[in-house]
């Protein structure tokens, strides 16, 4: 089956710093990526889709300025958290859009992170 | 927007017994019902999907049954093992495909040897 990967898989920094997260699609290409907020014990909250060669989509309540996506190539979109508070600690979660004749979510195993 | 609602939260069950998980949804838009298999350090795996002109599908020992006029829909898992705990995502979408979903708070589902 299709493989998502993201890097890395755990990350802690400090307080006032950028941390920035890829995910990659391996063996398919992808032209819609989507970024997921996952707290403990709660479902998968979409952030945004990522669509490759334009900007991103945000949801409601999402900083963009905050939380940059970039989906340079169909295979690749990194999500930057900038200026990380502790606040933002938290499990992010990457997908990729299979369009071909299934359409398919393909989920990357997603990054731990911690801001202290 | 939609809103879907997952039950119980945690479930244990004894290997070779069934495991049945619920979902709930609100907007009868809803057409397309992915079931995603979280395991830790793994991306999450659709494991079976059910769409709105089907009431139920099945897939060896996985059934999804889905009532749309109560608006819910179930994920049977039958001679469970070891390897089927995980932690299980119900989703509901208006587009008819995998491309907007709203999720459940998830199932974490431990099968007892």
């Amino acid at each position: 089956g299709a493989v998502v990967s993201q890097h890395p898989s755990r990350v802690i920094c400090k307080s006032g710093t950028s941390v920035k997260i890829e995910c990659r699609s391996l063996d398919f290409q992808a032209t819609t990526m989507f970024w997921y907020r996952q707290f403990p014990k709660k479902s998968l909250m979409l952030m945004a889709t990522s669509n490759e060669g334009s900007k991103a989509t945000y949801e409601q309540g999402v900083e963009k300025d905050k939380f940059l996506i970039n989906h340079a190539s169909l295979t690749l979109s990194t999500l930057t958290v900038t200026s990380a508070h502790p606040e933002d600690s938290s499990f992010y979660i990457c997908s990729a859009l299979s369009g071909s004749g299934t359409d398919t979510q393909y989920f990357g195993p997603g990054t731990r992170l911690t801001v202290l | 927007g939609e809103n879907v609602e997952q039950h119980p939260s945690t479930l244990s069950v004894q290997e070779g017994d069934s495991a049945v998980i619920k979902c709930t949804y609100s907007d009868s838009a809803s057409n397309y019902f992915p079931w995603y298999k979280q395991e830790l350090g793994k991306g999450s795996q659709l494991i079976i999907d059910i769409r709105s002109n089907v009431g139920e599908k099945k897939d060896q020992r996985i059934a999804v049954t889905l009532n749309k006029t109560a608006k819910h829909f179930s994920l049977h898992i039958t001679e469970t093992q070891p390897e089927d705990s995980a932690v299980y995502f119900c989703a509901a979408s208006i587009t008819g495909s995998a491309r907007q979903l709203t999720f459940g708070s998830g199932t974490q589902l431990t099968v007892l040897p």
